[in-house]
Parts: structure tokens; C-alpha cells; sequence
């Protein structure tokens, strides 16, 4: 089975420009997360959706930052502009919409803004 | 603020050894969930707790959920040099919606 499936695995750009981050969930998966990875914060939640549809934004940090779920199987969060404190990993996980269910996550996306 | 507080943040033992995770808050969970994290790659759930004063044994994994809901502990007895990770414990108290723990990070030498 495939599993959660981010791209790029990794980005480096120069502060200022537009990222965008891509997402496919498994499958059947209902509800899908993006968290952000760093070490001083940890993991942070920033937004999830519950078939397709934004529930809880409450954790992305800036107006610079948005996402979409346009279907079932794809979903962006994008930074515009970015900035050197942007980055971090960031992960996408998703997970089927019942009680106590585990959070699959991709292998994230190592963003580096210089 | 951090809701779920891990500790140590760091362990570095020699294999053989037992050690002790402990995930604590001041909030009541739901459920209480542990995950490993290996470099590269997104966390891995490996058990959910449910009830106060769950046990849970995954092989030489044992993990305790707080008879009040608010702590939970991850025991490992042999250490490997497998086991070597990141550990988080994540607390849910609405449908599906986590909040992660600071984290442990474990390095087991052979």
C-alpha cells in the first residue's frame, strides 16, 4: 500500500518567494493534517481538513501561510512570501475518520529558506 | 505553551540497559498516543491507550496511560540499538485532533 506521498522532499529558496508543498493521503483517509517540524517547538499542528473541508486552522502562524484540499487526493500548503523563520519540516498526515485512529504521515518536506 | 511535557528530553544508554519515558500534563486526554520518529521520516504510531490506567505491552515495549488521563509512561526493557529514535507522545481529546509531545530522543550504543 502506498502511504502518504509529500513532495518536494526537500526546498531551498531564497526568502521572499512563493512555496508550495504538495500532499496525496492514503487513500480512503478522510481527514488530513499538516504539522510543522522544529526543534526548538517541536511538532506543531497547523491546519486539518475532514473531507476536504478546513476544520481547525488555529495553528498556521500567518496570514503567509494558506492551504487547500481541492479533492480527496491532493492537498498544497503554500507560504507566500517566505521567510528564513519558516524553516523547519513539515509534515502531512492523514487518517481514517474513527475514534482513537493512527495518523499516518509522509516523510515530510525539509524546507530551508536563506 | 507546551501541553504535553516529555522527559528526559535526551537518553543516551549502552544496550542491554531498561529506561523510562514519562509524558506529562495538566489537561485530561481522551486517548494518548506514542509514535517513533527515525531521521527522514514521519513519526510511526505504535500504541494508543485509552483507558485511565491502561497497559499496554508491544514485545519489550510496555506503556501506561494515568489512572486520571493526564500522564502516560513508555518502558523499555533490553534496549536495543533499534529502538534508537525519537519518541513522542501525542494526547487527543477531540475526534482525531492531536497535540504532540516536546519529545525524547534516545540513542542506544551496542
Amino acid at each position: 500500500d502506498a502511504g502518504v506521498i509529500q513532495s518536494p522532499r526537500h526546498e531551498v529558496t531564497e526568502m521572499g518567494q512563493e512555496v508550495t508543498l504538495r500532499c496525496k493521503p492514503i487513500s480512503g483517509h478522510d481527514y488530513l493534517f499538516w504539522y510543522r517540524q522544529t526543534m526548538m517547538r517541536g511538532l506543531e499542528l497547523l491546519i486539518y481538513f475532514n473531507n476536504n473541508v478546513p476544520i481547525d486552522d488555529s495553528g498556521m502562524p500567518e496570514d503567509r501561510f494558506s492551504a487547500k484540499m481541492p479533492n480527496a487526493s491532493f492537498s498544497t500548503l503554500k507560504i507566500q512570501p517566505s521567510e528564513p523563520r519558516d524553516s523547519a519540516v513539515y509534515f502531512c498526515a492523514s487518517s481514517l475518520g474513527h475514534p482513537n485512529q493512527p495518523q499516518h504521515f509522509g516523510d515530510g518536506t525539509r524546507l530551508s529558506i536563506l | 505553551t507546551q501541553l504535553l511535557e516529555q522527559s528526559p528530553q535526551f537518553l543516551s544508554i549502552q544496550e542491554g540497559e531498561n529506561l523510562t519515558v514519562y509524558c506529562n500534563s495538566s489537561s485530561v486526554f481522551s486517548s494518548l498516543q506514542w509514535y517513533r520518529q527515525e531521521p527522514g521520516e514521519g513519526p510511526v504510531l505504535l500504541v494508543t491507550v485509552v483507558t485511565g490506567g491502561e497497559v499496554k505491552k508491544l514485545k519489550r515495549l510496555t506503556f501506561q496511560f494515568g489512572d486520571a488521563r493526564k500522564d502516560s509512561s513508555l518502558h523499555i526493557t533490553a534496549a536495543q540499538p533499534g529502538d534508537t529514535g525519537l519518541y513522542l507522545c501525542a494526547g487527543g481529546w477531540s475526534f482525531q485532533k492531536l497535540v504532540f509531545g516536546t519529545g525524547t530522543r534516545l540513542l542506544v550504543s551496542p
